[in-house]
């Protein structure tokens, strides 16, 4: 069965900084994984996807997340942290195409310090 | 860019009234989901659909009902709301790529039950 574990429910750091959110999984194959963001008020924003090609992937506002096999971690990172980044993050896990099925992680929360 | 809408915004509305919360697509997207997210929390798979004519009932029981007459619109319906339905019910679509399926959310309704 897949699942999904974010690190820390609340994240905190300066402006500036670097941002790491926590993200590891489980799945009995190749799995999908995504970022998302939420803002408040907002639906979910796509940030980033792993779909088993480059495992260091890029996505928009300056994201990057790597894909570790051997950890089975997908974290999230960006080197400089910014006001408008504070948000709610989710992780989540597919089993690949032709599922529906999403497992979400409970989320972390951004918060940005001036 | 996704075009997934969702209508109302926010509503706020008395128990035992029926209620619709309307969900359209303007990408062609065959699947469709409804998510119910409690403030702070993961989100729940509440009902999906594969196409017309397709509706499914997602992992997280739920009171609602759906309905997927056209491609484009997934309405989601409560007969009777009840103060334990507040929540925030999110729409999403997905198209399959080469590298993966995608989900895009709309921004979600806020829905308050007195």
């Amino acid at each position: 069965a897949q699942s999904v574990t974010q690190l820390g429910s609340h994240v905190s750091v300066s402006e500036g900084a670097l941002v790491l959110l926590r993200c590891n999984y489980s799945s009995s194959v190749p799995p999908y994984l995504f970022w998302y963001v939420q803002y408040p008020n907002q639906g979910l924003q796509l940030l980033l996807k792993y779909t088993s090609a480059a495992t260091l992937v890029k996505g928009i506002n300056g994201f990057e997340a790597e894909f570790k096999k051997s950890e089975t971690s997908f974290h999230l990172t960006k080197p400089s942290a910014h006001m408008s980044d504070a948000a709610e993050y989710f992780c989540a896990v597919s089993e690949g195409s032709g599922t529906y099925k999403y497992i979400f992680g409970t989320g972390t929360r951004l918060k940005v310090l001036a | 860019e996704a075009d997934i809408y969702q209508t109302p915004r926010y509503l706020v509305i008395g128990t035992g009234k029926k209620i619709t919360l309307e969900c359209s697509q303007t990408m062609g997207h065959d699947k469709m989901y409804w998510y119910q997210q409690d403030p702070g929390m993961e989100l729940h798979l509440i009902h999906y659909s594969y196409g017309v004519n397709s509706t499914e009932k997602g992992d997280l029981s739920s009171e609602s009902t759906v309905s997927r007459i056209r491609t484009e619109h997934f309405p989601l319906t409560l007969e009777s709301a009840r103060p334990s339905h507040t929540s925030q019910y999110l729409c999403a679509s997905s198209e399959l790529r080469q590298g993966g399926e995608t989900q895009y959310f709309g921004p979600g309704t806020r829905l308050l039950v007195l």
